[in-house]
């Protein structure tokens, strides 16, 4: 089946690192996403990595897949005030076009 | 590239009413989405088009729920004989085909309010 799992909430110190974590279940995910979505707005998409990807890195995101354990995590390097948003793990998969959501994670940033 | 755009951004009905939203994908952008998310959750898919064609339609899209992209440029959802249950944000995104399929950009949304 289907499903994508994260942790709801997250607080972090300003200027410390973020990482978020998140399960998926599908094995034949191929494309796994990380999307922002701050108050009032649409998504963003932030980054993305392929199935067959261990590591992306992309300034200060790091996305690290660990698809043996169907693992995804982002980390976000000096965390700054703009980055309080909700973030969504997500999975694609090469049969369909749908992406597949988790419900977020609420990043709180603390001064 | 000016970004998906949807209209309107707010939508207040009464049950029973019509409603029809409209998405304007990123130009040269031959794939578009429609999504559906309700508070505390993640979007989940609701039916997307390749050009024209709807080539699929989620379990969620009930018969009370149309869309139509009919010249592969637009797309319209609309919703009839609305119940409180359709309240949600409703997104729509789009992509390039083939190869680029993947990368799907999000509009702002609209926020349908059915009381």
């Amino acid at each position: 089946g289907e499903d994508v799992e994260q942790s709801l909430f997250l607080s972090v110190r300003e200027g410390d690192s973020s990482v978020i974590n998140c399960t998926y279940t599908d094995s034949s995910s191929t494309y796994l996403y990380w999307y922002k979505q701050e108050p009032g707005a649409g998504l963003q998409l932030l980054t993305y990595i392929f199935s067959n990807m261990d590591m992306k890195q992309d300034q200060r995101l790091t996305v690290l897949l660990n698809k043996k354990d169907k693992h995804l995590s982002l980390r976000i390097a000096d965390t700054q005030t703009g980055d309080s948003a909700i973030y969504f793990c997500a999975e694609g998969l090469d049969r369909d076009d749908k992406i597949i959501f988790g419900k977020g994670t609420r990043l709180h940033i603390l001064p | 590239d000016t970004g998906v755009s949807q209209d309107p951004r707010h939508k207040i009905t009464k049950r029973g009413q019509n409603v029809t939203f409209r998405c304007d994908p990123i130009s040269e952008h031959n794939r578009l989405y429609w999504y559906r998310q309700t508070l505390g959750q993640g979007p989940e898919f609701l039916t997307y088009f390749q050009n024209e064609a709807q080539l699929e339609k989620s379990r969620l899209l009930s018969d009370r729920f149309s869309a139509e992209r009919p010249k592969g440029s637009f797309s319209t959802l609309e919703i009839q004989r609305t119940e409180q249950g359709d309240s949600a944000m409703y997104l729509c995104a789009s992509s390039r085909g083939l190869a680029e399929f993947y990368e799907q950009y999000f509009g702002p949304g609209t926020r349908l309010t059915v009381t």
